[in-house]
């Protein structure tokens, strides 16, 4: 299996409402992160995970919470979002190199977030 | 600083090459992506360099870098409808977890 997935593939909610954006993949990467874009923007960082735990958190609101369960899924919890949060939410995954650092990050298709 | 710059168009024709330029600020570069994102779906990986490479040839797809000039290029050979696309040129930063930083991208239209 050599790809990220990414469900669903379409997500419609209101402000009040909790819902959740799952990501897995099965390539053993031990690095996992959250993106969201804007149409017609780049990614923008929102998480790092690193074996399961969480390493990086780019001053991502509170009403975005992430969990690693396991080193196969990353989900992405949503709580009492705004409508300026409607977006495509990307997850990605790389392998960690044995000198340091993180390599090529392989995306999955990414969830499109609407928030009314 | 951290910025990458990509022109935002390209126009060719198909058949003809394609080169899509990147410039980046950071020396501390070590890896630099090209990124492939076709209407409504994610990033595809399309190739990449390690930052004390000048070229990667990869069928269609020729990579080449100037690290003097922090100057980036993909040039794609016998261009076709299905290229185009939006392509992110990115640079992996040496931190903790080698941050990546994204180009604005560079939309490609082939006209048949």
């Amino acid at each position: 299996d050599t790809e990220v997935t990414q469900t669903p593939k379409h997500l419609v909610m209101g402000m009040t409402n909790k819902k959740s954006l799952k990501c897995e993949q099965h390539m053993g990467h031990r690095a996992m992160y959250w993106y969201k874009q804007k149409a017609k923007k780049p990614p923008e960082l929102m998480f790092v995970y690193s074996y399961e735990k969480l390493s990086i958190n780019e001053s991502v609101p509170s009403r975005f919470s992430p969990e690693c369960p396991n080193s196969s899924l990353l989900n992405l919890h949503l709580h009492a979002l705004q409508p300026e949060d409607s977006a495509l939410y990307l997850c990605a995954s790389s392998t960690k190199r044995t000198s340091g650092g993180y390599n090529e990050q392989f995306f999955g298709p990414g969830t499109r977030l609407t928030v009314l | 600083g951290e910025d990458v710059e990509q022109s935002l168009f390209l126009s060719v024709r198909e058949g003809d090459s394609s080169v899509i330029n990147c410039t980046y600020t950071d020396s501390s570069s070590t890896y630099l992506y090209w990124y492939k994102q076709e209407p409504g779906a994610g990033l595809q990986l399309l190739t990449y360099i390690f930052s004390n490479m000048d070229m990667k040839q990869d069928q269609r797809l020729t990579v080449l870098l100037n690290k003097k000039d922090k100057h980036l290029s993909l040039r794609i050979a016998d261009t076709q409808t299905g290229d185009s696309a939006i392509y992110f040129c990115a640079e992996s930063i040496r931190t903790s977890y080698d941050k990546v930083i994204f180009g604005p991208g560079t939309s490609l239209s082939v006209i048949p």
